[in-house]
């Protein structure tokens, strides 16, 4: 089955500074990739996310680029400020309609002033 | 706008005692309706999905069941708790047929002693 490697378990930054987190997949056949943002204690919440038919989307600060031949996507966000301070995850879908999302482990983003 | 409600918020339970999660989803129609498992400090494991009333898929056995009793709300149980089913349980919905982007409830934080 598919298996999504996040590749940064923790990542600190400065205020004001870019965070990219990154993930492999392993399915050929995944063609949808959120990114979910999740606060100590909190549930999901779903920032963005990108199908297979592009390679880049940008939604504000957040941006989101998909490399199929690498299998690789990555979640930038600039100019960090505290509140992004989270636990971000990283997901990836064939996109059968049984919502099954493959996820990755976290990242644990700190954004210092 | 829709919202998804899960109860409770947080259980203490003996192991061998019965369970019971909740989930409602308001101001969506026949929502797709799914649980999700985290393990404490780990990544996130879907375990039922539901298209319609009254069915549910199984996706892992965890001694764990689920129903849909009304389009609403989705249910989770078990009769014999293990100390193995501690862990966050998230309740998500999805539109159908765009399955892929999952929104997800606050969660239930469920120890197991």
């Amino acid at each position: 089955g598919e298996k999504v490697e996040q590749h940064e378990s923790t990542l600190s930054v400065r205020e004001g500074d870019s965070a990219v987190i990154n993930c492999t997949y392993t399915d050929t056949a995944s063609s949808y990739f959120p990114w979910y943002k999740q606060e100590a204690g909190k549930g999901l919440h779903f920032v963005i996310d990108i199908r297979s038919n592009v390679d880049r989307k940008q939604s504000q600060r957040l941006i989101v680029l998909l490399d199929k031949k690498a299998k690789r996507f990555s979640l930038h966000i600039t100019a960090t400020q505290p509140e992004d301070s989270a636990i971000y995850f990283c997901a990836a879908s064939t996109g059968a309609n049984t919502g099954k999302l493959t996820f990755g482990h976290g990242t644990i983003l700190r954004v210092h002033p | 706008a829709q919202t998804i409600h899960q109860w409770p918020v947080a259980e203490i339970k003996a192991v061998g005692s019965p369970l019971s999660l909740g989930c409602t989803i308001k101001g969506k129609s026949s929502p797709n309706l799914y649980w999700y498992w985290q393990a404490t400090g780990g990544t996130l494991q879907q375990l039922f999905y539901s298209i319609t009333v009254g069915q549910v898929e199984s996706v892992v056995q965890l001694n764990l069941s689920a129903s849909r009793p009304k389009d609403d709300q989705f249910i989770l149980s078990t009769e014999k708790l293990l100390l193995s089913h501690s862990g966050f349980y998230l309740c998500a919905w999805s539109l159908v047929g765009s399955a892929e982007t999952l929104y997800f409830g606050s969660g239930t934080r469920l120890t197991v002693l």
